[in-house]
């Protein structure tokens, strides 16, 4: 049984769009939703993350969007460039992590 | 700073044969973490170690084992290897905290044939 389910599996932006990419968990336990880029043979680099008292997370391009109640949370990458295509994967944490199957994203020029 | 490192980068066995793949987690940090990453899927989680203990085991069988050593590097072994084994094998280190940033090598490419 899938933890974490991710979505889209793939999607395509073009320059300076946004990017969104959902996630939902059934797991009420989970306590820290981190989220990973990675780049065709690297290992999973962490972007951002949020814990379950927060509704959203800005750094820089990236944002959390969580919501609490629907057990669902997103990335939206703002200003979308092609160097943010990648695979993006959501993760949710209690005492281990859970990670959804991934989104490769991307960006045209 | 030296990341993760792990060895070897790629490898090719057959079924039936034993690998023990290596990790170096990044220096201070005490937890290492192995997870199998299947083309086109998230990373599964296999094992976590934390101060050379086991702290967390995944729903892998018991053909899968792993150690710590008093350096915190870490060592995943598999026996009787599977077609089914032939995945990314990757390793995270972090501090040790539940919530801790895990911080992820480039990982060991297995292909069983």
């Amino acid at each position: 049984q899938q933890q974490v389910k991710q979505s889209p599996q793939s999607l395509i932006v073009q320059k300076g769009g946004i990017s969104i990419i959902n996630c939902a968990y059934e797991n009420t336990a989970f306590d820290y939703f981190p989220w990973y880029q990675q780049f065709p043979g690297k290992g999973p680099a962490l972007l951002i993350a949020i814990r379950p008292d927060v509704s959203e997370k800005k750094e820089g391009r990236f944002t959390i969007s969580f919501n609490k109640s629907a057990k669902q949370f997103s990335l939206h990458i703002m200003d979308s460039q092609p160097g943010d295509s990648a695979t993006y994967f959501c993760a949710a944490n209690f005492n281990k992590f859970y990670f959804g199957s991934g989104t490769k994203l991307n960006v045209k020029p | 700073d030296a990341g993760v490192t792990q060895s070897p980068t790629h490898l090719i066995k057959t079924r039936g044969q034993h690998v023990t793949l290596r990790c170096s987690p990044i220096s201070g940090h005490k937890s290492v973490s192995w997870y199998q990453q299947v083309l086109g899927q998230g990373p599964q989680f296999i094992f976590q170690y934390y101060e050379k203990e086991e702290r967390g085991r995944g729903n892998f069988p018991d053909r899968f084992s792993a150690r710590q050593f008093p350096n915190y590097s870490s060592e995943l072994n598999v026996n009787a290897l599977l077609l089914g084994d032939s995945a990314l094998y990757l390793c995270a280190s972090s501090l040790g905290g539940a919530m801790d940033t895990q911080y992820f090598g480039p990982g060991t490419r297995l292909t069983v044939l």
